[in-house]
């Protein structure tokens, strides 16, 4: 079964630019996490969305977007890149959304941002 | 405030020898903790998880992990490493909802 993947595997940008990151969760799976990994740091939680909803949100400022789809794929978007934002992008699915049984969750590779 | 502690920012161990990784959790009752690996370049991969009963854990690769109340720690272990471990290892830990919070990692290097 294919896992967690996420497009592009590398992005450069410039500050002041807009980015957007794609996330495909694994089949069956409704829930999808995004999380921030600046270098040299653990990852930090930005969003969860189940069945296509924001269940929650970390604290990133309002330049951080995202939304889910009918077929449970999401896009996160940055706004207004600054170089601060420059990190690792992962994203992670799993079954069920907040409070489920099953809240284990599964990573994809991620997507290097660089801003410049 | 929730957090998660991993007090060792890089370990060196020789290859067959015995490995625990440390990490100690804040929350007032008894989170799901979770121990993910890192290798460079890649995702994350999960090793192991408690969320109730046996406090010993076994997890992959060799990986097991104790859960300790009295102490919030879920430490780590390994008998035997191999140089494949080499890696960074995050301990993890959900409070049922939807955010997981995740230790600042520690990176473990394996010499011969």
């Amino acid at each position: 079964d294919a896992g967690v993947t996420q497009s592009p595997t590398h992005l450069i940008k410039t500050r002041g630019q807009q980015v957007t990151l794609r996330c495909s969760p694994i089949s069956g799976h409704k829930s999808v996490s995004w999380y921030q990994q600046v270098l040299g740091q653990g990852p930090q939680f930005i969003f969860q969305y189940y069945e296509k909803e924001e269940r929650g949100r970390g604290n990133f400022p309002d330049r951080f977007s995202a939304r889910q789809f009918p077929n449970y794929s999401s896009e996160l978007n940055v706004n207004a890149l600054l170089l601060g934002d420059s990190a690792l992008y992962l994203c992670a699915s799993s079954p069920d959304g907040p409070g489920g049984l099953t809240d284990t969750q599964y990573f994809g590779p991620g997507t290097r941002l660089t801003v410049l | 405030a929730q957090s998660v502690t991993q007090p060792d920012i890089h370990i060196t161990v020789s290859e067959g020898a015995s490995l625990e990784l440390r990490c100690n959790y804040s929350y007032g009752a008894t989170p799901y903790l979770f121990w993910y690996v890192q290798s460079p370049g890649q995702g994350l991969q999960l090793l192991l998880k408690y969320f109730s009963g046996d406090t010993l854990v076994q997890g992959i690769k060799g990986f097991e992990a104790e859960f300790k109340r009295s102490q919030s720690s879920f430490n780590l272990r390994k008998p035997s490493v191999h140089w494949s471990d080499a890696a960074e290892y995050f301990c993890a830990f959900n409070t049922g909802g939807f955010k997981t919070i995740f230790g600042a990692g520690t990176r473990l290097f394996v010499k011969a």
